[in-house]
């Protein structure tokens, strides 16, 4: 069974850090892209970052020089290491799997998706 | 980046009605669209891919259509569990990703 399972949420104080995780049962991580979505509450999704099977990362402006996405394949797990948080990055961060459209050979779209974790960043 | 705006903002829609829900590109972002549906509480679900191919398991009352940078979600017949936010998300020209601000369709 497929399973994508994030922790790690929580209260944390504005300038502290926090680090999510994202275990993967079903498929392995390290041939996959993977990803982290968040919803602010009031607010519609936002793509926050991407780490390749090669293990190259890219981020949202919003979050770039704060945030650091890594895996442990051993673990089969990805993380959300969360620098310096701010008020707006509270939110509710989903951990997906981005597809591949096997018609078309274009991946970027986002076929599994964990529960998500709560985060509020708060003093 | 590619900015993707959706209208309307809510829509309230009779049991039984049609429901359509809009979706625009700001440049071409030719068939590669997705839709996803939130209920509250739960994670998105992706209902949608390449603008009108329906993910696994969607019921056939939820159909799109569109290329280039305008699009449609259609729900034929409402029914109570279609109660929730729908997003569209571009994947032609990324990072980033981007969603749309998301419709809510409610029950009138």
């Amino acid at each position: 069974e497929v399973q994508l399972v994030e922790s790690g949420g929580g209260l944390v104080q504005p300038g502290g850090s926090l680090r999510l995780s994202c275990a993967v049962s079903g498929f392995i991580v390290s041939n996959s892209y993977m990803t982290w979505v968040r919803r602010a509450p009031g607010k519609g999704l936002e793509w926050v970052s991407v780490i390749y099977s090669d293990g190259t990362t890219y981020y949202a402006d919003s979050v770039k020089g704060r945030f650091t996405i890594s895996r442990d394949n051993s673990k089969n797990t990805i993380y959300l290491q969360m620098h310096s948080p701010r008020a707006e990055d509270t939110a509710v961060y989903y951990c997906a799997r981005v597809g591949l459209d096997t018609a078309t050979m274009i991946s970027g779209l986002f076929d599994l998706w964990g529960q998500g974790s709560l985060v509020i960043v708060s003093s | 980046e590619v900015v993707m705006t959706q209208s309307p903002d809510t829509l309230s829609v009779s049991p039984g009605e049609r429901a359509t829900l809009s979706c625009r590109a700001s440049q071409s972002v030719s068939s590669n669209l997705a839709w996803y549906q939130q209920k509250p509480g739960q994670p998105p679900r992706l209902l949608i891919y390449r603008a009108s191919t329906r993910a696994t398991d969607i019921p056939a009352r939820f159909s799109g259509s569109g290329s280039g940078t305008e699009f449609t979600l259609t729900i034929s017949s409402l029914q109570s569990e279609d109660i929730a936010f729908y997003y569209c998300q571009q994947y032609n020209n990324w990072p980033p990703l981007t969603f749309g601000g998301g419709t809510k369709v409610e029950i009138k």
